[in-house]
C-alpha cells in the first residue's frame, strides 16, 4: 500500500521559535496533501489543502500567516508552525492522495508537538 | 462543522464478541470511509462505501451504508486484543473540491 512518511515523530520547542514538519509520499505522488491537528481524545481538525505548486487552502479560522504550508514537489509537502506558543501543542497528521476525487486517504504517523 | 457523529463515543466488548459502531451523517455524500487510529499513531483506511453501494465486506469488517437515513454502521466480528483503538467515520461530500470531513471517533476496547 502507498506509504506517507512524516517528520519529525515528536517535537519540544521553546516559545517563540518555529517548528518544520515533513510529509512524504514515499511510492506515490501526492497531488493533494492534507494537514490536520487533533486534541487528545478528539477528532481530526482540518486545517489546510496542500496542491503541489500552489497555494494551500485553509480552513475557516486557521492562521496562515501561522501556519506556513509549502508543497513544492509532489512527494513532499511541509507545514511550519511559526512563533509556536504553548497553545499550538498538538498532534499534527498529514495525509495524501494521488488524485483529486476523494478517495482512500494515505497518513502519515503523526507528529507531536510539545510547546515549553 | 462536524460531518459525521459516531455512536457509541466508547465501546467496551470481551474478546471474540463482535463489536458494531455507528455513523450518522448530514449532508449528501460520494462516499463514506472508516479509518482506525491505535493511540498516538497515524490513521489507518480499513474501508470504504460509495454512497451506491449499501454492503461491503473486508476481512472481519463489514459495513452497510442507508442513505435514506444517512447512517453508516461498521461491524467488527470476532473481535482481537489487537483490534482495540479508535475508529473514525469519514465522508466525502458531493462536489468538486471535496474533502473528507471525520466523525469524533469511538475508542473500542477489546478485553482479553
Amino acid at each position: 500500500g502507498a506509504v506517507v512518511s512524516q517528520h519529525p515523530s515528536r517535537v519540544i520547542c521553546k516559545s517563540g521559535t518555529s517548528v518544520k514538519i515533513e510529509c512524504r509520499s514515499l511510492d506515490f505522488q501526492a497531488t493533494t496533501m492534507f494537514w490536520y491537528r487533533q486534541f487528545p481524545k478528539k477528532s481530526l481538525m482540518l486545517m489546510a489543502t496542500s496542491n503541489e505548486g500552489s497555494k494551500a487552502t485553509y480552513e475557516q479560522g486557521v492562521e496562515k500567516d501561522k501556519f506556513l504550508i509549502n508543497h513544492a514537489s509532489l512527494t513532499l509537502s511541509t507545514l511550519t508552525v511559526t512563533s509556536a506558543h504553548p497553545e499550538d501543542s498538538s498532534f499534527y497528521i498529514c495525509s495524501a492522495t494521488s488524485g483529486w476525487n476523494t478517495g482512500e486517504l494515505f497518513f502519515g504517523e503523526g507528529s507531536r508537538l510539545t510547546v515549553l | 462543522s462536524q460531518q459525521g457523529e459516531e455512536d457509541p463515543q466508547a465501546l467496551s466488548i470481551q474478546e471474540g464478541e463482535n463489536a458494531t459502531m455507528n455513523c450518522s451523517y448530514k449532508t449528501s455524500i460520494n462516499n463514506l470511509q472508516w479509518y482506525r487510529q491505535n493511540s498516538g499513531r497515524g490513521l489507518v483506511h480499513l474501508i470504504l462505501i460509495r454512497s451506491n453501494e449499501r454492503e461491503k465486506h473486508s476481512g472481519r469488517l463489514r459495513v452497510t451504508l442507508d442513505t435514506s437515513k444517512k447512517s453508516s454502521s461498521l461491524l467488527i466480528t470476532a473481535s482481537r486484543a489487537a483490534d482495540t483503538a479508535s475508529y473514525f467515520c469519514a465522508t466525502a461530500s458531493t462536489g468538486a473540491n471535496s474533502k473528507l470531513t471525520f466523525g469524533k471517533g469511538i475508542t473500542l476496547s477489546v478485553r482479553p
